[in-house]
């Protein structure tokens, strides 16, 4: 089945600076990559999206990047903020259709 | 609020025991999908039904068991439990079987004592 890395583990920045967070990805046929936020205690929510037909989306400070050759895709915060500080998980659906994450990075904006 | 409803919001309960996580989609939504999350640890995805068929399965132990009725809310049973269950239980819904986005449940947290 489908199996999805995801590095790093841990990630502290300071404010302002950018974040860049990679994953991997088994299944050929996933076609659908999302990216999900935990805050501390609570449930996880989407933040950015892309499908297989996309190399790139953008929404104000998060990108996100698909290189499908070589099955990876990464998550990009510009510009980061404390409030970014969360468990960022991410995700894909491959051809059993369930949606397989990433085991999480941990990121820590300081001031 | 994501629209999708799980209870109860905590469970404590014995080793040995029996219970039932209830998970109510968003409204259309036809897929369920139930994720275990042990303390820092990652969304370990364990079940997904569609429209009432299971769909896809992944580590879920046998003494674990889904179903979702036609009303398409979905009931996730665990039985014999055991120290190590305790986790927080997702259930997440989505409007297709996968490549749309998923609406999480504010979780399950289950004490095994």
């Amino acid at each position: 089945g489908e199996n999805v890395e995801q590095h790093p583990s841990t990630l502290s920045v300071q404010e302002g600076d950018s974040a860049v967070i990679k994953c991997t990805y088994s299944d050929s046929a996933s076609n659908y990559f999302p990216w999900y936020k935990q805050e501390l205690g609570k449930r996880p929510q989407l933040i950015i999206d892309i499908r297989s037909n996309v190399g790139e989306k953008k929404d104000q400070r998060i990108a996100v990047t698909l290189n499908k050759t070589a099955k990876h895709f990464s998550l990009h915060i510009t510009e980061t903020q404390p409030e970014d500080s969360a468990v960022y998980f991410c995700a894909s659906t491959g051809t059993a259709s369930k949606l397989t994450f990433g085991t999480g990075t941990r990121l820590q904006v300081t001031l | 609020d994501s629209g999708v409803t799980q209870t109860p919001k905590h469970l404590i309960t014995a080793t040995g025991q029996r219970v039932t996580l209830r998970c109510s989609p968003r409204s259309g939504d036809l897929s369920v999908y139930w994720y275990q999350q042990s303390l820092d640890q990652g969304l370990q995805f364990l079940i997904q039904y569609y429209n009432g068929e299971e769909r896809a399965k992944g580590n879920i132990l046998e003494r674990f068991s889904a179903q979702q009725f036609p009303d398409l809310h979905s009931e996730l049973n665990l039985s014999s439990l055991e120290l190590g269950d305790s986790a927080l239980y997702f259930c997440a819904s989505s409007a297709n079987w996968g490549n749309t986005e998923a609406f999480f449940g504010q979780g399950t947290r289950l004490t095994v004592v």
